[in-house]
């Protein structure tokens, strides 16, 4: 089983819509979780850190779900520019991050 | 500015040629990485270092090399050993045990 794992997707959404999705992480130890934005060709960036249940901030609310081992994204109101790969990452033992391979959104407008 | 430079953008080398990927940052953060990225497969650890003098190997070191002989400079070899080395390499840094990587805008390295 990967270490951690993200739908590829590509999800295609209309403008405006909410998009959510979500990411599986095979350590119970994982300290911290975070998502990531990368747009073609481009670095990652990061996009919200969420460090205990969960993280807002304006149309993006990452949560987190120990019990199941998984963390979410969701994305309210989606713009053209929220077209772009997200990354999920977990932090093991504190030296390294670990990456999804990420989901590659799409919002049609 | 701060930030992290990474160079050349583009390289590209004929089979069985070592190359060198600079990365270079001012953001004076202790640990610095490098990952690979190929098309559907994330980004991979090949290297990692948390203090000057010394780094650890991350899940596909083989056919690589780095050094860490400044806090600013972590460069990354890409040897002969190394039988897939077309792919987008990604430096990056952070402050000490945080997961919150800086990236460089990466290199692009094609073999011939």
């Amino acid at each position: 089983r990967k270490e951690v794992e993200q739908d590829p997707g590509p999800f295609n959404v209309p403008e405006g819509a909410t998009v959510a999705f979500n990411c599986t992480y095979s350590n119970s130890a994982s300290q911290s979780f975070f998502w990531y934005r990368q747009d073609c060709r481009k670095e990652p960036k990061l996009l919200m850190s969420v460090y205990s249940s969960g993280n807002e901030d304006g149309r993006f609310t990452a949560q987190l779900n120990r019990a199941s081992q998984y963390i979410s994204l969701l994305i309210r109101d989606s713009k053209l520019s929220d077209s772009a790969t997200y990354l999920c990452a977990t932090f093991f033992g504190n030296e390294k991050l670990t990456f999804g391979t990420g989901t590659r959104l799409t919002i049609i407008p | 500015d701060g930030g992290i430079t990474q160079s050349p953008k583009y390289l590209f080398r004929k089979e069985g040629q070592n190359v060198t990927l600079s990365c270079e940052q001012n953001l004076n953060h202790d640990a610095m990485y490098w990952y690979r990225q190929d098309p559907g497969q994330g980004l991979r650890l090949i290297y990692y270092s948390q203090i000057v003098n010394d780094f650890q190997k991350g899940d596909i070191a083989e056919g690589y090399s780095v050094s860490r002989e400044k806090k600013e400079s972590f460069p990354l070899t890409v040897t002969s050993a190394q039988k897939n080395p077309t792919a987008f390499y990604l430096c990056a840094t952070t402050v000490q045990n945080t997961g919150e990587l800086f990236f460089g805008e990466g290199s692009r390295l094609t073999v011939l």
